[in-house]
């Protein structure tokens, strides 16, 4: 049984380009969770889907991000017009909706913008 | 208002001593749950622990144990005989709402360092 995966691990990129990001989570799970991280803190939420459907986003996401998850399967995040502020530890999780709807966590994918 | 407070950020512990470490949580919400997870230098956050608000007795994992109390809404993680490989930081955070409801909130972390 895989866990969370995300792609790519690393991303370096210059102030104003779009850099998009992947997310696979583990293979039964419907709900998936996007978060951020920033240096010294803990994980901030983002977005959640149940299964195709975003159920809820945070106001931290703002007009510039844009996430999916077009099959129910694999998430994507986009950011538009990258900032050095949005230079963050981005996180993945996925959960069953069940039990105590534990959530997973992905390694992560650490953009830095120059 | 903060909703999880951890008020360690650093802690050094020797190799084999128990360790606690504290966090508090702020809810009006009957129905919640409480997770405890660690993160490496690698970056990924792995599941410790999780207590739900109506369970009766404290959760253990293995080394694991989660100090419940309910009133003082307090929710401490106990390692007990720690290890080298348990230097790293450790969150806490919480579930507002019953299973079902969406996202957790971290608090800020421990830092814990195990010396030989």
């Amino acid at each position: 049984d895989t866990g969370v995966s995300q792609d790519p691990r690393h991303k370096i990129t210059k102030r104003g380009q779009n850099v998009t990001f992947r997310c696979d989570p583990i293979s039964e799970h419907n709900r998936l969770y996007w978060y951020r991280q920033t240096l010294g803190q803990g994980p901030e939420f983002l977005t959640y889907f149940q299964n195709e459907a975003q159920l809820e986003k945070s106001r931290l996401l703002s007009d510039r991000f844009s996430a999916e998850r077009p099959k129910g399967s694999f998430s994507t995040l986009e950011i538009q017009r990258t900032e050095q502020g949005d230079s963050a530890m981005y996180l993945c999780a996925s959960s069953l909706g069940l039990e105590t709807d534990t959530q997973y966590f992905g390694p992560g994918t650490r953009l830095t913008v120059l | 208002a903060q909703k999880i407070t951890q008020t360690q950020p650093g802690m050094f512990v020797q190799e084999k001593e128990a360790v606690t470490l504290d966090c508090t949580y702020d809810t009006s919400d009957p129905s919640y749950g409480l997770f405890w997870y660690k993160q490496p230098s690698s970056g990924e956050m792995i599941f410790l622990i999780y207590q739900g608000s109506y369970d009766q007795q404290n959760a253990t994992e293995g080394r694991y144990s989660l100090n419940f109390q309910k009133a003082r809404k307090s929710a401490n993680l106990v390692i007990s005989a720690s290890q080298l490989g348990d230097s790293a930081m450790y969150f806490c955070a919480m579930r507002e709402g019953p299973v079902g409801a969406s996202k957790i909130i971290f608090g800020s972390g421990t830092r814990l360092s195990i010396r030989p």
